[in-house]
């Protein structure tokens, strides 16, 4: 299985709609969670971190993190046309300062 | 702000040449590592490095070394540039706080090899 896994294809959403991204990992002692915003071109920017079970929303986003089930979602909420990257869910992996990298959704939303 | 710079956003190389990607980061962060990203990829680990003159292979170090001299600068070398290394190079940074692990992305450099 692999450490870091995100529901493949791009995602497309009508403008104002919600978008929701869904991440799965592997190792049960992972404690920090994080969702990368990556436009085409340009290199990843941290938008969410979440370090404990439940929600946490700061302005349209929101991360949610059930470790018993082991995944961490974001939701998108009234999806705006600069909203439209790609997704890079992050998971720390061993216990350690490194990050593992789930390959990325794509969200496109239609004006 | 974190600040994380690369020293080239573009850079165009022949196969054989010894190739140089630097990377300043300004938060006084310890942890510091190079990936490179590729279309079908994702974002894979080179090297990492947890202090100065640390440093610690990631999941593709082949064909690649690194230098941390001081605590600001990471340097990537590719010792023999080849054509499977043409990619986009990330470099990030990161504080050794357990609790937050965030790494701050620098804004790439896309290599070519030719």
């Amino acid at each position: 299985q692999k450490e870091v896994e995100q529901n493949s294809g791009p995602l497309s959403v009508p403008e104002g709609a919600i978008a929701s991204l869904n991440c799965t990992y592997s190792d049960r002692v992972s404690q920090s969670f994080f969702w990368y915003r990556q436009y085409s071109g340009k290199s990843p920017e941290l938008i969410m971190s979440i370090y404990s079970n439940g929600d946490k929303e700061d302005g349209r986003f929101t991360a949610q993190l059930n470790k018993a089930s082991q995944y961490v979602s974001l939701l998108i909420r009234d999806s705006q046309p600069s909203d439209s990257a790609t997704y890079l869910c992050a998971v720390n992996i061993q216990g350690n300062n490194r990050l593992a990298f789930g390959k990325g959704n794509q969200v496109v939303v239609i004006p | 702000d974190v600040k994380v710079t690369q020293s080239s956003r573009y850079l165009v190389k022949r196969t054989g040449e010894k190739v140089f990607l630097e990377c300043v980061q300004d938060m006084d962060h310890e942890n510091m590592f190079w990936y490179r990203q590729d279309p079908g990829l994702g974002l894979r680990l080179i090297y990492f490095s947890y202090d100065v003159k640390m440093k610690e292979k990631g999941d593709i170090p082949e064909g690649y070394s690194v230098s941390r001299e001081k605590k600001e600068r990471f340097s990537l070398i590719l010792e023999s540039a080849s054509t499977n290394q043409t990619s986009m190079y990330l470099c990030a940074s990161s504080s050794p706080d357990r609790r937050s692990y965030e790494q701050y992305f620098g804004p790439g450099t896309r290599l070519t090899v030719t």
